[in-house]
């Protein structure tokens, strides 16, 4: 059964950039069978989508972010990442990853909280 | 701000049907992308309840069910139960955005 963990600081400075790695564990992040998903929930609000990323290497972003992100995958650590950078408080939200088999979100990882103070 | 509605919350006593629609438009829902259904339980991470606008994965019981028409969606819950009380999210593409979610729906127990 596939699991994904989110790792990363909690603390996150204005301006400086947000970092969290996803680990994959159950299957290999490198199959075709799979992409793989960052979403994220400000306190008390809904769901948005950020961004994925595919087997193939190719990345599709939610444009209202897509000048400040990167998606990255490390198949020797079976690990996929995430980087925002220029945060704002706007930012502070719980960060999910998540795998799609489906074209939906199967799987999803437990969340981490990242605030954005000084 | 989603291009997905959903009304913000619905209620109902044990037992009923309670459904939640998600609308959309010609650019996601209506452009024919599937919809698909979260369940979101108090403090924990979001779970798939329908994919396709339609499929149920395996383990989620078959009072939820998914159907989808023109340019919105709904998800049904049949014989509700006190541990359906949660938030739900519709999830579709949409042209311009790519990957969207819906606004979000609470359901109460009453």
């Amino acid at each position: 059964q596939l699991q994904l963990q989110e790792s990363g600081p909690g603390l996150v400075k204005p301006s400086e950039t947000l970092s969290l790695t996803c680990t994959v564990s159950g299957g290999s992040i490198s199959s075709s069978s799979y992409y793989w998903g960052w979403i994220r929930q400000p306190p008390g609000k809904g769901l948005e989508w950020i961004g994925s990323i595919y087997y193939s290497g190719s990345t599709y972003y939610n444009p209202s972010l897509k000048s400040r992100v990167t998606i990255s995958v490390d198949t020797s650590k079976n690990q996929f990442s995430l980087k925002l950078s220029s945060v704002t408080a706007a930012d502070t939200a719980v960060y999910y990853c998540a795998s799609s088999v489906t074209n939906a979100f199967d799987i999803w990882g437990q969340g981490t909280m990242v605030t954005v103070s000084s | 701000q989603s291009v997905l509605t959903q009304p913000p919350s619905v209620s109902g006593a044990p037992g009923q049907r309670v459904t939640i629609s998600c609308t959309g438009s010609s650019s996601n829902i209506g452009a024919g992308y599937d919809v698909h259904w979260y369940q979101q339980l108090p403090g924990t991470a979001p779970k798939l309840l329908i994919y396709g606008n339609s499929n149920r994965p395996s383990g989620v019981p078959d009072r939820f069910s998914g159907s989808k028409s023109g340019t919105s969606a709904s998800l049904a819950i049949t014989g509700l139960q006190a541990e359906d009380e949660a938030d739900y999210y519709c999830q579709s593409y949409d042209s311009s955005l790519s990957d969207v979610f819906g606004t979000g729906t609470k359901v109460t127990v009453l």
